[in-house]
């Protein structure tokens, strides 16, 4: 099976920059994405990381490391708009491409 | 291009009794996924589809919990009879096939159990 750790609540201030860690523990995975979610609305994709490194979408970037089981999100020039939940999720290897997700991570931005 | 769509938006029922939601996925993806998401979790995966046929139902409570996608396109669940445990957000969601395509939530249905 897979299990993922977030850490559940994160804050900072408008403008700064945050990071937001998963781990996870698979025996294999394809890779690992990030979704948002803000209060009453659906999980909206963020982002994909097949490969080890980091990939950059705008203000928002995320980053794998396979050997180390790890991943975060990077949330540059933070906005009051991104106070939100943010989940990773791993889709497993074996066929099924079924992503599990984490517990989430709030994320609550301070003027 | 027109999202996930579902209903009803907002369900408030009785224990015991049944309750039936509906999702039309995005035009052309082959996979259907139906996700519980309780208060302050993550979602959890209750049943996918891949066109018509089940994929993964290994988490769905199928002494309650039923749900079809008899043309491969429109999906219903339905819980029968509901649990007070029940309550949460079911969220229908579609994608391509295949590892790492992007997967597409509807806003959710949410239902209270009392």
């Amino acid at each position: 099976g897979q299990s993922l750790e977030q850490p559940s609540e994160v804050t900072a201030v408008e403008g700064a920059i945050v990071q937001i860690n998963c781990t996870y523990q698979t025996s294999g995975f394809y890779g690992l994405s990030w979704y948002q979610q803000h209060d009453g609305g659906a999980p909206t994709f963020l982002s994909y990381n097949a490969l080890d490194g980091l990939e950059e979408t705008g203000r928002f970037s995320s980053f794998l490391s396979r050997s180390d089981s790890y991943g975060y999100l990077l949330l540059q020039e933070l906005q009051m708009k991104d106070s939100a939940s943010y989940f990773c999720a791993v889709t497993p290897a074996g066929g099924s491409y079924i992503p599990t997700f984490g517990r989430g991570t709030s994320l609550i931005v301070h003027p | 291009e027109a999202g996930v769509a579902q209903s009803p938006r907002y369900k408030i029922i009785e224990k015991r009794q049944s309750v039936a939601f509906w999702c039309n996925p995005i035009s052309g993806h082959a996979t259907l996924y139906w996700y519980q998401q309780i208060l302050g979790q993550g979602p959890k995966l209750l049943i996918q589809f891949q066109n018509n046929g089940v994929v993964d139902d290994s988490q769905l409570p199928k002494d309650r919990f039923s749900a079809e996608r008899l043309k491969g396109v429109d999906s219903t669940l339905k819980i029968q009879p509901a649990k007070l445990e029940d309550s949460a957000v079911y969220l229908c969601a579609s994608s391509l096939a295949g590892a790492g395509n992007t997967i597409y939530f509807g806003e959710g249905s949410w239902l209270t159990v009392v």
